[in-house]
This record gives C-alpha cells, structure tokens and sequence, in this order.
C-alpha cells in the first residue's frame, strides 16, 4: 500500500536561508510523486511533480525537488527563503494506473522569519 | 480559463443533516476527486469521477456519496451527518484523468456540523 510521510510537522527558517521539507514514501511500484502548497483559506497548488522523467524536478517559485529511489525520498528544497513562503506543503504519491487515488502527507507547515 | 469552482463555500448544519457539495471542473475537465482536510486527519481522499462513472473510492462509509454529470460538474452529498464530517472538503479536476497529470483544486468549501 501507498505512503507518505513528512517528517517535521513544522519548520522555521530565516529569510533567505535553505528551505528543506523532507518526504518519504512508500510504494510497491515506481510512483508519481508530487509537492502542493496551501496558503490560508485556499485550495493546493502544484508545485512540481515526478513522473519518472529527470530525477530533478524543478518547479514554481524557485522550488525544486530530486526523487532518490534508493532513499525512497522526494525532499522538497529552495535555495532562499522569502516571506510569501509561509505556507503548508504536502507531499503527495499516486499509484500508476486506473486514475487518481492520490495520498498526501500529513503536511509541513512552513513559518519564515524576517 | 476559469479555475476550479465549489459551491457554497460555507456551509454550517445541525448533526443528523444531509448536505450536498458541488464542484465545476476546468472546462474540458474530464476527472474530477473529493478530497477532505481536517486537523486531525489530514487530506484523505474521498472518490474520483470520470465521465460520468466512480473510479476510485477511498476509505469512507456509505453515507458519503458522489456523482458526475455529463457536462463534468459533480456533486459529493453526506448524509446523516456527524461532528466528524466538520472539515474542508476539496474538489480537484484534471482533464484527462490520468495519475501523472496536474490536479487543479478548487478553494474547497468549509462545512461546520453543530
């Protein structure tokens, strides 16, 4: 069965500094994995996803993500943090085939500090 | 293009209440999850939608149920409902329904069961 797990349900860093969310999963066959922000009151927005193209994947507002079979992980990072960051992330896995039955993760909240 | 629209976006009602929740797709959407957030569960999913036919289901009892019409618009209804169904409920649709592709979530709507 599918898994997802954040570790650290909140993280604190400085403006500027390395943002590093890490996510682990579990999957009996080669997922699609995929990192969504949610700022306050609204819904999730992609930020990047892999499909098993680049082990690199890089996505929107600077954020990229590397998926490490060996480590079973897909930790999210951006080099430089900056105020509009602030959010919750939640990293997420679907099985391949028979359409969307995705699992997130229990979410990392993101706080960042002037 | 319009984003993902849900309707109403807030919603209190009295335990024992059925509620039905509606969601309008991308246009040309073909797919369309529910998805619901709370604290204390995180986001689960709830069932898929595709031309009109349920493909997926997670791990809810019957009183939560779905439907997608023709045109892609659909429906989740909960009924006899219970302290536990307060939450953020999610709608997300993709156009053609397959795992690799981008969901896009609507803004949810918040219900509060008194």
């Amino acid at each position: 069965a599918q898994s997802v797990t954040q570790l650290g349900s909140h993280v604190s860093v400085s403006e500027g500094a390395l943002v590093l969310l890490r996510c682990n999963y579990s999957s009996s066959v080669p997922p699609y994995l995929f990192w969504y922000v949610q700022y306050p009151n609204q819904g999730l927005q992609l930020l990047l996803k892999y499909t098993s193209a680049a082990t690199l994947v890089k996505g929107i507002n600077g954020f990229e993500a590397e998926f490490k079979k060996s480590e079973t992980s897909f930790h999210l990072t951006k080099p430089s943090a900056h105020m509009s960051d602030a959010a919750e992330y939640f990293c997420a896995v679907s099985d391949r085939g028979g359409g969307f039955k995705t699992i997130f993760g229990a979410g990392t909240r993101l706080f960042v500090k002037a | 293009k319009a984003g993902v629209t849900q309707t109403p976006r807030y919603l209190i009602k009295t335990r024992g209440q059925q509620v039905t929740l509606s969601c309008s797709p991308i246009s040309g959407h073909r797919s369309v999850s529910w998805y619901q957030q709370t604290p204390g569960q995180g986001l689960q999913f709830l069932f898929e939608y595709f031309s009109e036919t349920q493909r997926n289901k997670g791990n809810f009892p019957g009183r939560f149920s779905g439907r997608q019409f023709s045109n892609s618009r659909s429906e989740m209804n909960v009924s006899t409902l219970e302290l536990g169904d307060s939450a953020l409920y999610l709608c997300a649709s993709s156009l053609l329904g397959q795992e690799q592709e981008t969901q896009y979530f609507g803004p949810g709507t918040r219900l509060l069961v008194l």
